[in-house]
């Protein structure tokens, strides 16, 4: 079954312009993980964030984890054509070695 | 490396037949995760092994579904019977360790179509 769910399930918007997304979960984590996925490719891991961290930057990439309120939120700044993608945030339950993925969001950045 | 591989990476069959599908993990990765997804209900983890064995394996739909690591380079995921309802993409990935302590590598995936 799926741990998060994943809001807004789509974005557009004009290169240049930041996207943010964010993630809901329901268990206790050891990490949350974000993920991109190109149309008709696999799954490539951009970020993990720890329990106990709350922000982590990673070039344009931003994300901040609130553990109270089992939330995440992943921020593209400056964004580009090229970051047009699916973005999945993926759990590290605790006690479980294998990732729950969320729905996804489909971001599509026009030029 | 040359990444996760898999094969095939299309595959249409008629319901009914066998399928099986084959991952190459990274070289050295000692945990294989075999994930399914479509449209209605996401990427699900069908079963989970470490050091060839199988940890997880409650995400697997049904008993016409089994998975198999015969060594640490090489894993199927087979299908027998085929349905319709199976059809979706199928993704193997792999990770140094548990893929939820650290990050997980994906293959390119493997489209099934039952027709």
């Amino acid at each position: 079954s799926q741990q998060g769910e994943e809001d807004p399930q789509a974005l557009s918007i004009q290169e240049g312009e930041n996207a943010t997304m964010n993630c809901s979960y329901k268990t206790s984590i050891n990490n949350l993980q974000w993920y991109r996925q190109n149309s008709g490719r696999g799954l490539v891991h951009l970020i993990l964030i720890r329990s106990n961290e709350r922000e982590k930057h990673s070039g344009r990439l931003r994300v901040t984890l609130d553990t109270s309120k089992k939330s995440s939120s992943l921020l593209i700044t400056a964004s580009r054509a090229a970051d047009t993608a699916s973005y999945f945030c993926a759990t590290a339950d605790t006690g479980r070695r294998a990732l729950t993925f969320g729905s996804g969001t489909r971001l599509q950045v026009q030029p | 490396d040359a990444g996760v591989i898999q094969s095939p990476r299309h595959e249409v069959t008629e319901m009914g037949q066998e399928v099986t599908l084959r991952c190459k993990p990274i070289s050295g990765h000692n945990s294989l995760f075999w994930y399914r997804q479509t449209m209605m209900r996401g990427l699900e983890l069908l079963i989970y092994f470490n050091n060839n064995v199988p940890i997880d394996d409650s995400g697997m739909p049904e008993d016409r579904f089994s998975a198999k690591m015969p060594n640490a380079s090489f894993s199927t995921l087979k299908i027998q019977p085929s349905e319709p309802r199976d059809s979706a993409v199928y993704f193997c990935a792999s990770s140094p360790s548990g893929g939820g302590v650290t990050e997980a590598f994906f293959g390119q995936g493997t489209r099934l179509t039952v027709v």
